[in-house]
């Protein structure tokens, strides 16, 4: 069965320190992968995908994934995380074998100045 | 397109009183989503839709939830009685596949007293 795996509940983090939340996928012919991110109070919103193509994905605010068929993952990572970055985020993924998109648990990730 | 649209934001009602959250998903898309999210059980898929058809609803907790979608442009969560336990942020989110982006709404934030 497809599954997305996030092995970190929680990542605490210094301010301007670097970061990595890990997801895992279960492996498929064809998956679309996505990291969405939720401030306090809001909705889910798309942080960056990956459809088809390079395997390096960047978002808008500094955040990047790649996409590593070998080792099935697609870690989410930010050389310099700000106060701001503050949220949960969740990774998930589409497969062409199922109907629905299918999300990770979420990673708590905090950050301390 | 003004994005997927829940209302109310805020619910407040007295355990035993029917509840009904409303979902007006974005134009064109087919797959119509609906979570729950707390902090112990965190995000959950409660029933989805394509095309207007309910596909899975396993994750409704219990009969006494019941999900409708009547048109392309509308769906609502309905909880009758509702109880205390059912306290909860509610998404809605909507697809052009299932299988493909997800675009989340601002979630209704339920309490039950």
């Amino acid at each position: 069965a497809q599954s997305v795996t996030q092995l970190d509940s929680q990542v605490p983090v210094f301010e301007e320190a670097p970061v990595e939340l890990r997801c895992n996928y279960s492996s498929s012919v064809s998956v679309y992968l996505f990291w969405y991110v939720q401030y306090p109070n809001q909705g889910l919103q798309l942080l960056l995908k990956y459809l088809s193509g390079s395997t390096l994905v960047e978002s808008i605010n500094g955040f990047e994934a790649e996409f590593n068929k070998s080792q099935t993952s697609f870690h989410l990572r930010k050389p310099s995380v700000h106060i701001s970055d503050t949220a949960e985020y969740f990774c998930a993924g589409a497969y062409s074998s199922a109907s629905k998109i299918i999300f990770g648990s979420g990673t708590r990730l905090s950050i301390r100045p | 397109d003004a994005g997927v649209i829940q209302s109310p934001r805020h619910e407040v009602t007295e355990m035993g009183q029917e509840v009904t959250l409303r979902c007006k998903p974005i134009s064109g898309h087919n797959s119509l989503f609906w979570y729950r999210q707390t902090m112990m059980r965190g995000l959950e898929l409660l029933i989805y839709f394509n095309n207007n058809v309910p596909i899975d609803d396993s994750g409704m907790p219990e009969d006494r939830f019941s999900a409708k979608m009547p048109n392309a442009s509308f769906s609502t969560l309905k909880i009758q009685p509702s109880e205390p336990r059912d306290s909860a942020v509610y998404f809605c989110a909507s697809s052009r596949r299932g299988n493909t982006e997800a675009f989340f709404g601002q979630g209704t934030r339920l309490t039950v007293v």
